[in-house]
């Protein structure tokens, strides 16, 4: 079956404008997920969707904001880009989320800040 | 605030040879405890997990042992092989949606 599809690939932006990654989770999934990855701070939790509702939210500022469908497709949105914004970033679905348990990630969105 | 460390970026195995990957916590609220891999350019890859009613899992090649009473987590890998050399992230879970991750160790196994 197709993985967690995660696009685009690569992105370069200014400052100051806005981004929109999008993710496509495992046919069935309802739980999707968003993480950060940046040199030297691993992975951290952006939030997670569960059928199009915000289940939990990590420390991120409010510029950072996701939605989810009723297909359970997720997209997420920075606006005003910093330059600190430059990350991967990846996205990760599970068939009902919980415990961290069983969730396939994406090949995730290299954001880059110019 | 850092809750969840790999004290080692990086490590360096003959193959063949056990690799020992570590991972510290500090909030004793974690209770679900995941190991990760991960290659350039692909997005991490479940590996074994284990729940803190539990002190050691097996999955073939690979042992995860938990000492909660150090808050410490560990993953072994014997034998190691070529393949198995990638970047190695622990996650940890209180129990719901988000993962707490360390910031990762690269593993290269030497031929």
């Amino acid at each position: 079956k197709a993985g967690v599809t995660q696009t685009p690939r690569y992105l370069i932006k200014t400052r100051g404008q806005q981004v929109t990654l999008s993710c496509s989770p495992i046919s069935g999934h309802r739980s999707v997920s968003w993480y950060q990855q940046t040199p030297g701070q691993g992975l951290q939790f952006l939030f997670e969707y569960f059928s199009e509702t915000q289940r939990n939210k990590g420390n991120f500022p409010g510029r950072f904001s996701g939605r989810q469908f009723s297909n359970s497709r997720s997209e997420m949105n920075v606006s005003t880009l910093e330059l600190g914004d430059s990350a991967l970033y990846l996205c990760a679905s599970s068939l009902l989320g919980g415990q961290g348990y069983g969730y396939t990630f994406g090949s995730g969105t290299r954001l880059t800040v110019v | 605030d850092q809750q969840v460390k790999q004290n080692s970026p990086s490590l360096s195995v003959q193959e063949g040879r056990i690799s020992i990957l570590n991972c510290d916590y500090t909030n004793s609220m974690f209770d679900y405890f995941l190991w990760y891999k991960k290659y350039p350019a692909e997005g991490p890859t479940f590996l074994i997990s284990i729940s803190s009613i539990k002190d050691k899992n097996e999955d073939g090649r690979f042992t995860v042992f938990l000492n909660k009473s150090a808050k410490h987590l560990s993953l072994h890998i014997v034998p190691s092989q070529p393949g198995d050399s990638a970047v190695y992230f622990c996650a940890l879970s209180t129990g719901n949606e988000k993962l707490t991750f360390g910031t990762g160790t690269r593993l290269t196994i030497i031929p």
